[in-house]
């Protein structure tokens, strides 16, 4: 079965400083992974996803994440916080192994704070 | 940019009385998803439809939980003699293939 687990529930930052949300996954299957991002009152967006070509994956708002298979990790980061990145952040795993519903299973989140 | 919506956006309910959601997915999307999120937590898998066939049901959906694609695109979630315990934000998404989602903004229930 698949799971994730998002090592930290709060991690705060200063402006200007990098950013790293730490995920590790767990899959039976070669998984497709995918970071989220919650705004206050706002709807899920996609930051990025992996699905078994570059291990370096590049998102919007300059996040990146790196797939490392023998870690078993998948964790978020970005070179320079902006204040605009408060916010609640979800690793994630696709349920696509045999049953193939691609159902989404998400870690209990991150929130990043960024202080001025 | 006609993106996943779901109506009512906000809930207040006393509880023992029902509550219908609705979802409209993406229009060509003929995958549809319904989550629950609690405070705090990440987004719950309740169920989901391929077209108007209901494929998976999460062991979080009680007998008092029921949802439906009749035509295979909007979606009903309802809930029936709700509890204090089904406050919550329930979640829409659709996709056409696995791994392309859209999420809808959420309906918030609050059971009084």
């Amino acid at each position: 079965a698949q799971s994730v687990t998002q090592l930290d529930s709060h991690v705060s930052v200063s402006e200007g400083t990098p950013v790293l949300l730490r995920c590790n996954y767990s899959s039976s299957y070669s998984p497709s992974l995918f970071w989220y991002v919650q705004h206050p009152n706002k709807g899920l967006q996609l930051l990025l996803k992996y699905t078994s070509a570059a291990t370096l994956v590049k998102g919007i708002n300059g996040f990146e994440a790196e797939f490392k298979k023998s870690e078993t990790s998948f964790h978020l980061t970005k070179p320079s916080a902006h204040m605009s990145d408060a916010a609640e952040y979800f690793c994630v795993v696709s349920s696509d192994g045999s049953s193939n519903t691609g159902k989404l299973i998400f870690g209990q989140g991150t929130t990043l704070q960024v202080k001025p | 940019d006609t993106g996943v919506s779901q109506d009512p956006r906000h809930k207040i309910t006393k509880r023992g009385q029902n509550v219908t959601f609705r979802c409209d997915p993406i229009s060509e999307h003929n995958r549809l998803y319904w989550y629950r999120q609690t405070l705090g937590q990440g987004p719950e898998f309740l169920t989901y439809f391929q077209n108007e066939a209901q494929l998976e049901k999460s062991r979080l959906l009680s007998d008092r939980f029921s949802a439906e694609r009749p035509k295979g695109s909007f979606s009903t979630l309802e809930i029936q003699r709700t509890e204090q315990g089904d406050s919550a934000m329930y979640l829409c998404a659709s996709s056409l293939e696995v791994g392309q989602f859209g999420f809808g903004p959420g309906t918030r229930l609050t059971v009084t």
